[in-house]
């Protein structure tokens, strides 16, 4: 089952935008990650952020989750025609084990279509 | 330099026929899974596997099988029964448990029906 939906399907910007993707989930997560896709390629790890997090940083991409709202959003700074890109959240949902952490399986959204344009 | 490996890129498949999708890693990592990508849409597992010799069905498991008899090995055959395979399929590994960072892919087998 999907449980990770995107916001929007689709998102077109100029260069030099800021670009916001938002990811909504049903039930409670161990863990949220985003992920980036070229067209035919597998995906790549962008971030992973903890249910005990609330926001995170890696370069220009700044994460956020609020786990009242079940809700992440991902931001890109500065946006690159080369971030041009399907991305990806997918959440770690499993109970789990006994020692509190994750079995490492995950369910993905559709995803967010970026285009970004020179 | 590690990383996980799937072949081949490109394959076509006659009616009826099974096919075997490979995937390597040398990652040292736990856990392998197969997901399923289907033209502007998400992934979907089909299967995955925690530990050597043990895996488990994913949401869409009728008409493949896996194996796991090696660490760094999980092929994934889709079967006759499978009446759709036309799709984009990949392959991922992870560490487990504390250690869990997220999945490395691999680039991917685009599988056609002819």
């Amino acid at each position: 089952s999907q449980q990770g939906e995107e916001d929007p399907q689709a998102l077109s910007i100029q260069e030099g935008e800021n670009a916001t993707m938002n990811c909504s989930y049903k039930t409670s997560i161990n863990n949220l990650q985003w992920y980036r896709q070229n067209s035919g390629r597998g995906l790549v790890h962008l971030i992973l952020i903890r249910s005990n997090e609330r926001e995170k940083h890696s370069g220009r991409l700044r994460v956020t989750l609020d786990t009242s709202k079940k809700s992440s959003s991902l931001l890109i700074t500065a946006s690159r025609a080369a971030d041009t890109a399907s991305y990806f959240c997918a959440t770690d949902g499993q109970p789990q084990n006994a020692g509190g952490t994750s079995y490492g399986k995950l369910t993905f959204g559709q995803g967010t279509i970026l285009t970004v344009h020179p | 330099d590690g990383g996980i490996t799937q072949s081949p890129k490109y394959l076509f498949r006659k009616e009826g026929q099974n096919v075997t999708l490979s995937c390597e890693q040398n990652l040292n990592h736990d856990a392998m899974y197969w997901y399923r990508q289907d033209p502007g849409q998400g992934l979907r597992l089909i299967y995955y596997s925690q530990i050597v010799n043990d895996f488990q069905k994913g949401d869409i498991a009728e008409g493949y099988s896996v194996s796991r008899e090696k660490k760094e090995s999980f092929p994934l055959t889709v079967t006759s029964a499978q009446k759709n395979p036309t799709a984009f399929y990949l392959c991922a590994s992870s560490k487990l448990g504390h250690l869990f960072g997220g999945y490395t892919f691999g680039s991917g087998t685009r599988l056609t029906v002819v």
